[in-house]
């Protein structure tokens, strides 16, 4: 069983707001990633990090920003939310080579 | 550079039928493989895996083949059950990236 979290699992905020999701890990693994999943389902990589004080961005360009400070945690934040930002974000983390294991996600809606 | 094609959704079946969702995929190497599952609500759970050509992955009573051949990794299950309705993404990896497939739906009724 994996143990990964995030919080908060829904989010409704006002446009302009300055927000942090929160991802955490307690099974020691190196890398870490964020990915935004539209409402089609599809999965699309924002940011990623092979460990402390690594972070890269990725497929999709994101305005959102993210700090690896400890092995175990992975915020991510928007300076300021904008509705185009609405959509459900999944964190993951991965021993190098192996399969991911996903967060239970955050739904973020920005009115 | 990688890509992975799924079938478009949703798949509609009743419960005890045979599903099959095709998968297939564009990489150079020999990437691993891999079936993830989200149920509503939910984030992605791992389902099976394969890491090299002709490896069987199952979970469940789900299996698929890493077909090099025809670079395919169809997922298939004998009888499928209502709480078997979830979306599924197929995945290959490289290099420790996930390389997703749009997603599947599928929906079982009693």
């Amino acid at each position: 069983e994996a143990d990964i979290y995030q919080t908060p699992r829904y989010l409704v905020i006002g446009t302009g707001k300055k927000i942090t999701l929160e991802c955490s890990q307690t099974m020691g693994h190196d890398k870490m990633y964020w990915y935004q999943q539209d409402p089609g389902m599809e999965l699309h990589l924002i940011h990623y990090s092979y460990g402390v004080n690594s972070t890269e961005k990725g497929d999709l360009s994101s305005e959102s920003t993210v700090s690896r400070i400890r092995t175990e945690h992975f915020p991510l934040t928007l300076e300021s939310a904008r509705p185009s930002h609405t959509s459900q974000y999944l964190c993951a983390s991965s021993v190098v080579g192996d399969e991911q294991y996903f967060g239970p996600g955050t739904r973020l809606t920005v009115t | 550079g990688d890509s992975v094609t799924q079938m478009e959704g949703p798949v509609t079946l009743s419960e005890e039928a045979f599903l099959t969702i095709n998968c297939t995929y564009t990489a150079t190497g020999y990437p691993s493989l891999f079936w993830y599952v989200q149920y509503p609500g939910e984030g992605l759970q791992l389902l099976l895996k394969a890491t090299k050509a002709d490896d069987k992955g199952s979970n469940k009573g789900f299996e698929a083949t890493y077909r090099k051949e025809t670079t395919s990794f169809h997922l298939e299950k004998g009888s499928v059950q209502v709480s078997d309705s979830a979306v599924y993404f197929c995945a290959l990896m490289r290099y420790s990236t996930l390389t997703f497939g749009k997603g599947t739906m599928l929906l079982v009724s009693p």
